[in-house]
Formats: C-alpha cells, structure tokens, sequence
C-alpha cells in the first residue's frame, strides 16, 4: 500500500481482555517496528521484526504481550488479560531494511491504534 | 541504556522567527539519528535522517546537526510558520542494536 495502515484507529475494551491490533506496512517493506506512546511522552519501543522473525523483542513489557509476523508482511500485536495500564497508543512503522542505504533507515510510521483499557 | 533528552519540552514563537529545537542521548555509539515531527493524533513523519559519519542534513527549511562526541543534535528551523506547529521528536539508533530509542519531543506553537 501507500502507507502504512493500523487497524482498528480506536479499541475500547474492559479490563482482563484479550485484543489484537493490526499492522499492515508498505509493500516490501522489511522491517516492521512496534512502539506504544503514552501521553506526552515519546514512543517506547516494543518489538523489531526482520521479515517474518522478530529480531528484537526486548522491549515487551511482559508475557502478556505477543507479535507475530507470519508472512512477512502484515503483523498482529496481542494483548492477553489486558490492564488498564495498556492504555496509550500503539504505534507500527515500517522501513525497508536495516542497514546499507540511507534510505533503509527511514521509518514510515503509521496513524496508530488508540487503546483504552476501562 | 540508551537515554534521549530533549528542551525545551514546549516553545511557543511568533511567525517568522529562526528557531533550534535540542536532543541529546547519553550513549554516542550511535548508528544513525533520526528527526520526526508528530501532529495530534498522528504518526510520526520522518524530517531527517543523519548518519553518524554526518555532521548535518537539509531539507528545505529544516537543518539538522550531529556532534556524536558530546551526544547532541539539533534541530534548525528557519522563518517558522503557523503550519510548523507540531511537536518535534528526536530518535537515535544504537550501533547494536535494530530499534530507535525516542526523546520526549519539544511541542512547537509557531503564532500567526
């Protein structure tokens, strides 16, 4: 696609939940980003996937949280027995590789899914 | 472990002044470092990009520093417009690692 697409813009869920949250990056893209923002703060990151692999997953804040990437495109963050200290925004960028041109760097970030945990 | 600053957390100026936004992180080994700017209830759109052999980037009115050395960057916007008004966050990728460590951003009210 164009850009990149998350999906749904706003969850609104009760506490012990389950939720899932989808991203869908640009075309070819490689390398896919999860970060979560809460208010007035910056983006803390959560997990880097490398084609279908995650790379990097050292900034999931507990085992409650999972990402997949099966085909190397879209990806699913899941939140199990949700709290509501899980509410903020959760943030999917994409790029097209992780190292070599400048442009590989580049993160494209998506508009981010509004999670509110009541 | 990496740390991002940045100030001033809010700066609010009349149109058509020349204006620095400041980043700083505690760790230099640094890969690259990346500008963004944020509006309400968006994403963050790529400004810059700086590699760590770079000193500096331009696009249009926006001129980004790097001086690895003593952890900073900064962030040069010239004769601001209302339309600049967004908030502005830096990120810094380690030599390590794969994933971008954000500062808090600095909030830009540029007044008509």
């Amino acid at each position: 696609g164009a850009g990149v697409s998350q999906t749904p813009s706003n969850k609104v869920t009760e506490k012990g939940k389950y939720v899932e949250l989808r991203c869908d990056p640009i075309s070819g893209h490689t390398a896919l980003y999860w970060y979560r923002q809460s208010l007035g703060q910056g983006p803390e990151f959560l997990i880097y996937f490398q084609g279908t692999g995650a790379a990097d997953d050292s900034g999931l804040p507990n085992d409650r949280f999972f990402a997949v990437r099966p085909e190397g495109s879209v990806s699913t963050l899941k939140i199990q027995r949700t709290e509501r200290g899980d509410s903020a925004v959760y943030l999917c960028a994409s790029s097209s590789g992780t190292s070599g041109s400048l442009g590989a760097n580049v993160l494209t970030f998506g508009a981010g899914s509004r999670l509110t945990v009541l | 472990k990496q740390e991002v600053t940045q100030i001033p957390a809010a700066l609010s100026v009349p149109e058509g002044e020349n204006l620095v936004l400041n980043c700083s992180f505690t760790d230099s080994a640094i890969y690259n470092l990346q500008w963004f700017r944020q509006d309400p209830g968006k994403g963050l759109t790529s400004l810059l990009l700086i590699q760590s052999s770079q000193r500096e980037q331009t696009s249009g009115r926006l001129n980004a520093s790097l001086d690895k050395s003593s952890g900073r960057s900064t962030l040069y916007i010239a004769a601001s417009q209302p339309g600049d008004s967004a908030t502005y966050l830096c990120a810094v990728r380690g030599n390590y690692g794969q994933n971008f460590v954000f500062g808090p951003g600095t909030r830009l009210s540029v007044l008509p």
